[in-house]
């Protein structure tokens, strides 16, 4: 019973292609968030979303778009892609996004790599 | 300025043996949390252990524990009883009071390995 689920677990592509990471949450948690590792494995928010509205957006490139259907789900959509957005992707939920208590729980993560 | 800092790159253990991970932060918050996960090789960022900086009593979960010494800003994870299956990359992180809607705050990860 895979708690955040995220697909693919592999992106391999061209420059300027576009490509979606889909991510799914069972937990009936609140909030959702994109988080990209790195090459250093240094881990950075991306967005956060709290029940479908966006609550950051951490000055992230446009060519990035999340879209909330639904509270379970946060998808990430990436338009015109460039060597620089190889990188490792997660989704992770939370119980309350708002409160200082409640950990994420990460997904198993999307690599992401542009040739 | 809120900030988690890891001095140890790379570490060693032996199995069977207990190590201490080590984790400074650095926030002005009175109400913040404490948060490590684990990474292996696999890729999944799997959580740990949480501690919250009222909680008077250092958090436990199983082999994982948290030596958490607020005077000092430190909240060091120890494995007791290393494991093969330990070795990975460990990251302290930090939610502050004024988290933004959850913008964890990571250090730059301790990559654990043990030895037979």
């Amino acid at each position: 019973d895979t708690a955040v689920s995220q697909t693919p677990k592999y992106l391999v592509t061209q420059m300027g292609n576009d490509k979606s990471i889909k991510c799914e949450q069972n937990l009936g948690h609140d909030t959702m968030y994109w988080y990209k590792q790195d090459s250093k494995k240094f881990l950075k928010i991306m967005f956060s979303y709290n029940n479908k509205e966006l609550i950051i957006n951490e000055t992230v490139p446009n060519r990035f778009s999340p879209k909330s259907p639904d509270k379970a789900h946060l998808n990430l959509h990436i338009n015109s892609l460039e060597l620089g957005d190889s990188a490792v992707y997660f989704c992770a939920s939370s119980q309350d996004g708002s409160s200082y208590n409640s950990p994420l729980h990460f997904g198993n993560g999307t690599r992401l790599t542009v040739t | 300025a809120q900030k988690i800092t890891q001095t140890q790159p790379g570490m060693f253990v032996q199995e069977k043996e207990a190590v201490t991970l080590d984790c400074t932060y650095d926030t002005s918050d009175q109400s913040y949390g404490l948060f490590w996960y684990k990474q292996p090789s696999s890729g999944e960022m799997i959580f740990l252990i949480y501690q919250g900086s009222y909680d008077e009593q250092n958090a436990t979960e199983g082999r994982y524990s948290l030596n958490f010494q607020k005077a000092r800003k430190s909240a060091n994870l120890v494995i007791s009883a290393s494991q093969l299956g330990d070795s990975a990359m460990y990251f302290c992180a930090m939610l502050p009071f004024y988290n933004q809607g959850g913008k964890l705050i990571f250090g730059q990860g301790t990559e654990l390995s043990v030895k037979p």
